[in-house]
């Protein structure tokens, strides 16, 4: 079935970089929008990113001039790359699938944890 | 931006039993575009309501979903035990923006 597999995650230092991967299986990837949400510890959910099929894009507020979105289409991945990571950071991070034409996640991968601590 | 409040918290029920949680918007959602996820511990969340009613594929009819504008309700008509886990809340009428969660417990 259709599937959603994030790789990338870790411990990272203050102020670090890293760069999370997300491969698709299954579906026509091109034709999606596809998103970045993350999760706290004990805390919800918070959408982060996304991209449009043809590479337009959105950052949420916490996350705008720190990380940069892109996507592979011709080999189905979706990266997120982060710079400048804070404590506050430190959530799993789930990519998902943005149903056609609307702003709901109808696939999730199963996440990616990062932690930023010294 | 849009704030979307859920209640209760916390809903202790006992299987079998009805389960009612509500999502309050700060402002009316266009054209009900609401969506509900689950998600169990240690999960990721699941699709199971969107555009408020319209049940996600391979939910069970037990679950249905209500509203418009500012209120909205998610009903598990006889709770089962694999129902017990956390309840979101998301609007997508204006940008994206999640509720705080009610967590489904057993009693």
């Amino acid at each position: 079935q259709v599937q959603l597999v994030e790789s990338g995650g870790g411990l990272v230092n203050p102020g670090g970089s890293l760069r999370l991967s997300c491969a698709a299986s299954r579906f026509t990837f091109s034709d999606y929008y596809m998103a970045w949400i993350r999760q706290a510890p004990g805390r919800g959910l918070e959408l982060i990113a996304y991209i449009t099929s043809d590479s337009a894009f959105f950052y949420s507020d916490s996350l705008k001039g720190r990380a940069t979105i892109s996507r592979d289409n011709a080999n189905n991945f979706l990266y997120l790359e982060m710079n400048g990571l804070r404590a506050e950071d430190t959530a799993v991070y789930y990519c998902a699938r943005l149903r056609l034409y609307f702003f709901y996640m109808d696939v999730w991968g199963s996440g990616t944890t990062v932690t930023v601590s010294s | 931006e849009i704030v979307l409040t859920q209640s209760p918290g916390t809903l202790s029920l006992s299987p079998g039993e009805r389960a009612t949680l509500s999502c309050r918007a700060s402002q009316s959602v266009r054209s009900s575009y609401l969506a509900w996820y689950q998600q169990k511990s240690g999960q990721a969340p699941r699709l199971i309501i969107y555009d408020a009613s319209s049940r996600a594929s391979g939910i069970p009819d037990r679950f249905s979903g209500s509203g418009s504008g500012t209120d909205f309700t998610l009903t598990i008509s006889r709770v089962e035990t694999e129902d017990f886990a956390v309840y979101y809340c998301q609007q997508y009428g204006v940008s994206v923006t999640f509720g705080g969660g009610t967590k489904v417990e057993i009693k």
